[in-house]
């Protein structure tokens, strides 16, 4: 059974640009979060995915979306990167949808990106 | 918004011994997780617990649901160097959800 992984490992960016962040969820995972970790704090909820549908969705702006493929794999974009967006950038994999009783996350090893 | 509190925000401690740490909150939870974070890598999912008083243990480690819904702890028995870490509560709110993490209790093992 493969993890959850992550690509790329690290990455850095201008202020100003546009990021991809991909994510391939654990097998036989169809529900895909996406957090923010910044130094020295806990991950925030950014939103999840749950059939290729956005299924919630924490305190942060439109320039942060997603994507989820049939594949249940998923991406996270950035626009208009702003010096606060370095962080570390979770993705993390349930076999449930948000609303379910029982309720365990699988996170992947992150994505560091560093905005100049 | 909700927020948890975490303490200790770190400990250093002596192989062997036993360490204890909780997360409280001003709102309810229905669904207490706590996690293992280690350099470079994601949180590792260590106990899930759902329920009002659930006392749940994985090896040398035991956590409890509190009865106010409010509050979790975790205690680690006989502690190892491997044990070193960023442990992390979270909390789930209603049908949200979504987790809310606190932020760390920072643990140091002297051999």
């Amino acid at each position: 059974e493969t993890g959850v992984t992550q690509s790329p490992t690290h990455l850095i960016k201008t202020r100003g640009q546009q990021v991809t962040l991909r994510c391939s969820s654990q097998s036989g995972h169809n529900t895909v979060s996406w957090y923010q970790q910044a130094l020295g704090q806990g991950p925030q909820f950014i939103f999840q995915y749950y059939r290729e549908e956005e299924n919630g969705r924490g305190n942060f702006p439109p320039r942060f979306s997603g994507l989820q493929f049939p594949n249940y794999s998923s991406e996270l974009n950035v626009n208009a990167l702003e010096l606060d967006d370095s962080a570390l950038y979770l993705c993390a994999s349930s076999p449930l949808p948000l609303a379910a009783s029982s309720y365990e996350q699988y996170f992947g090893p992150g994505t560091r990106l560093t905005v100049t | 918004g909700q927020q948890l509190n975490q303490s200790p925000q770190s400990m250093f401690i002596q192989e062997g011994e036993d360490v204890s740490m909780n997360c409280t909150s001003s709102s309810i939870f229905n669904t207490w997780l706590w996690y293992k974070q280690e350099p470079g890598e994601g949180p590792v999912l260590l106990i899930a617990l759902y329920k009002a008083g659930e006392l749940t243990s994985n090896g040398r480690l035991t956590a409890q649901f509190g009865i106010t819904r409010k509050d979790s702890f975790l205690n680690i028995s006989a502690s190892i160097p491997s044990d070193v870490g960023i442990y992390f509560c979270a909390g789930r709110v209603g049908s949200q959800g979504n987790l809310i993490f606190g932020k760390g209790t920072k643990l140091s093992v002297k051999p």
